[in-house]
């Protein structure tokens, strides 16, 4: 399973951009790279999803150079209700056994936590 | 709503009683999923649901968890003999894909079990 490496914190202001970065050294061909936002008590929450080059969405733009060992979120002039964690998650979610079957293969780690302050 | 919803939002019990977790899926998400995420951690993978077959409870943290889902819609996650390790807030994902699938999850907004 590919494992990703993202700062433990990040502090910001509001009206700034806000990039993380993640790392992912060993992940696989087939592999996405998928960005979740979590607020406390609540579910995590689908920001971003991209293989490689650049997605960019309403909320996001997700930046994937082209060997694909790292990954850059950026968040444009982030606001106080952006502070949350962020998670980077690397994989499919669900992938096929050898033996045909299909099994769970998310690993979310520590995530990013973000603050933004006024 | 159309989103993920996981009852009761707060569970209190005393060590040693039984608890049950419900999720309703979104309708028409063929996967599902539960995580388990303790304080300050990310959410760690429980157990996943093809419909109605459980293909994968490798995450299960003993043989006092169990989940079912018997009509491929709503689950439930039940823990017997709760210990006070089993406190956390316990998280249901769904998803329209099967097999290789790159949909992103919807996640409820979990139960928060507290185990005195």
């Amino acid at each position: 399973l590919a494992k990703t490496t993202q700062p433990i914190s990040m502090d910001s202001y509001e009206g700034q951009e806000v990039n993380i970065t993640c790392s992912h050294n060993n992940i696989a061909t087939n592999d996405y790279i998928t960005w979740y936002q979590q607020f406390p008590s609540q579910g995590p929450r689908f920001i971003i999803q991209g293989y490689k080059t650049k997605v960019t969405n309403e909320v996001a733009s997700l930046f994937i150079p082209a060997d694909r060992k790292s990954s850059t979120l950026s968040l444009p002039r982030v606001s106080l209700s952006d502070t949350a964690v962020y998670y980077c998650l690397v994989g499919d979610p669900i992938v096929r056994s050898r033996y045909g079957g299909s099994q769970g293969n998310l690993i979310f780690g520590k995530g990013t936590k973000l603050s933004v302050k006024p | 709503g159309a989103g993920v919803s996981q009852s009761p939002r707060y569970k209190v019990a005393k060590r040693g009683q039984d608890v049950a977790l419900r999720c309703d899926p979104i309708s028409g998400h063929v996967s599902l999923f539960w995580y388990q995420q303790a304080l300050g951690q990310g959410p760690e993978f429980l157990t996943y649901f093809q419909n109605e077959a459980q293909l994968d409870k490798s995450g299960l943290p003993s043989d006092r968890f169990f989940a079912e889902r018997p009509e491929g819609s709503v689950s439930t996650l039940k823990i017997q003999r709760t210990q006070q390790e089993d406190s956390a807030v316990y998280l249901c994902a769904s998803s329209l894909g099967t097999g290789n699938s790159n949909q992103p999850q919807h996640f409820g907004d979990g139960t928060r079990l507290s185990i005195l």
